[in-house]
């Protein structure tokens, strides 16, 4: 997972307040996606954006989440008024603008727990 | 929306036995990636495949596309404990987005 990086590791939040997390995606890559991992299950795709752009925010739920990908610095995912049901693990992969799937790389992710 | 299943749910296997896991869909898939994942990490690309009826090999793991494009199996042989993991596929189809769709994975253990 060498290059995708994600902070924090670990987040943890009471309930109603706000989560960022953060992603840098690998060097040259200008494509990022958001993916939620619920314990003991596969990973929901969620959200895909370039740089300033939102492509496709199907997987998304409609209130509380947000994303950006701005000019400078890195993507973030942002929960507002967290609730019990989004603790889970926020993965991000990056992708550089072209080429095939073999560059979908990973982050180490982050964990969020909302207590 | 689509979906993966994946079978089996978990495995628990004598280390240097092979090991076989597959996945289904009912769409039709124009990629097949298999991945695995250690715990407290982010999943790690083992194997791609692009063409339906491809069979690839990275190692000691074997791939293969299914020529439906609605399966792939994944193939482990002589396993050691480091396989130790969940290995999870995901197709993609083709376009611009690129997102993936997962299976929910299979929980490997690898008994000395």
């Amino acid at each position: 997972n060498a290059g995708v990086m994600q902070n924090p590791r670990h987040l943890v939040r009471r309930r109603g307040q706000e989560a960022r997390l953060r992603c840098s995606p690998m060097k040259g890559h200008s494509h990022v996606y958001w993916y939620r991992q619920l314990p003991e299950e596969g990973l929901k795709f969620m959200v895909y954006l370039q740089k300033e752009n939102i492509i496709d925010e199907s997987g998304m739920p409609k209130e509380r989440f947000s994303a950006e990908f701005p000019k400078e610095g890195p993507s973030i995912l942002r929960i507002q008024q967290v609730v019990r049901g989004d603790s889970a693990a926020y993965f991000c992969a990056s992708l550089p603008g072209q080429g095939s799937l073999y560059g979908y790389t990973f982050g180490s992710g982050t964990r969020l727990t909302v207590v | 929306g689509q979906q993966l299943n994946q079978s089996p749910q978990s495995m628990f296997i004598q280390e240097g036995e092979d090991v076989s896991m597959n996945c289904t869909s009912s769409s039709i898939f124009n990629t097949w990636l298999w991945y695995k994942q250690d715990p407290g990490e982010g999943p790690v690309l083992l194997i791609a495949l692009y063409k339906a009826g491809e069979l690839t090999s990275n190692g000691r793991l074997t791939a293969q596309f299914g020529i439906t494009r609605k399966d792939s199996f994944l193939n482990i042989s002589a396993s050691i404990p480091s396989d130790v993991g969940i290995y999870f596929c995901a197709g993609s189809l083709s376009g611009s987005a690129r997102q993936l769709t997962f299976g929910s994975g299979t929980q490997l253990t690898v008994l000395p």
